[in-house]
């Protein structure tokens, strides 16, 4: 079946510092992909989603890029900050749009 | 406010004693959805509608039954619980399908002992 595999399952960064966290998808019908952030103890919430027909969106410290050929999307976080500090999920939607597919998720630890 | 709601936020059951998790939303929101959040293993869709009367299976749907009957509610019923639904629920909601940004609920957490 589908799956989106991501990686890495924990990254540790220093403050000010980048992060970085990629996903691959197998389903090329594919359109949608957005990135969720969960704080501890909190609901996942929407942090930027990009669609198939855009390579690369950016809002602020942060920005996703897609690359469609090879199947894989990634979140790039610039000059973080300690309240950067949650769990991370990819996902991907297509076919239709009504079946949605999170990675497994990436704890960032950011640290002062 | 516009916001999705879930009821129980906590439950600790016994094998085998039907339950259900309410949830709803206050967004007119088309699509709704149920997920399980399990450690390493991520968000995992069970079920989701697009519409009301319209519902279908996402990855994990064994053993979970949904309805909707009206636009704003979507409950999750488990006939006969077991240990490996022990887990956290989200319920989510969107303006329409899966490609659209998905506003979730606070999350029940179930132990079936």
């Amino acid at each position: 079946g589908e799956n989106v595999e991501q990686h890495p399952s924990t990254l540790s960064v220093q403050e000010g510092d980048s992060a970085v966290i990629k996903c691959t998808y197998s389903d090329s019908a594919s359109n949608y992909f957005p990135w969720y952030k969960q704080e501890l103890g909190k609901r996942p919430q929407l942090i930027i989603d990009i669609r198939s027909n855009v390579g690369e969106k950016k809002d602020q410290r942060i920005a996703v890029t897609l690359n469609k050929t090879a199947k894989h999307f990634s979140l790039h976080i610039t000059e973080t900050q300690p309240e950067d500090s949650a769990v991370y999920f990819c996902a991907a939607s297509g076919s239709g749009g009504f079946k949605t597919i999170f990675g497994a998720g990436t704890r960032l630890f950011v640290k002062a | 406010e516009a916001q999705v709601t879930q009821n129980p936020r906590y439950l600790i059951t016994v094998t085998g004693k039907k339950l259900t998790v309410t949830c709803s939303q206050n967004m007119n929101h088309e699509y709704m959805s149920w997920y399980r959040q399990d450690p390493g293993l991520g968000l995992r869709q069970i079920y989701y509608s697009m519409n009301v009367e319209v519902t279908d299976k996402g990855d994990v749907p064994e053993g979970y039954k949904v309805s909707r009957k009206e636009k704003r509610n979507f409950p999750l019923i488990l006939e006969s619980p077991s240990p490996n639904q022990t887990s956290l629920y989200f319920c989510a909601s969107s303006l329409g399908g899966g490609a659209y940004e998905q506003y979730f609920g606070p999350g029940t957490r179930l132990t079936v002992t």
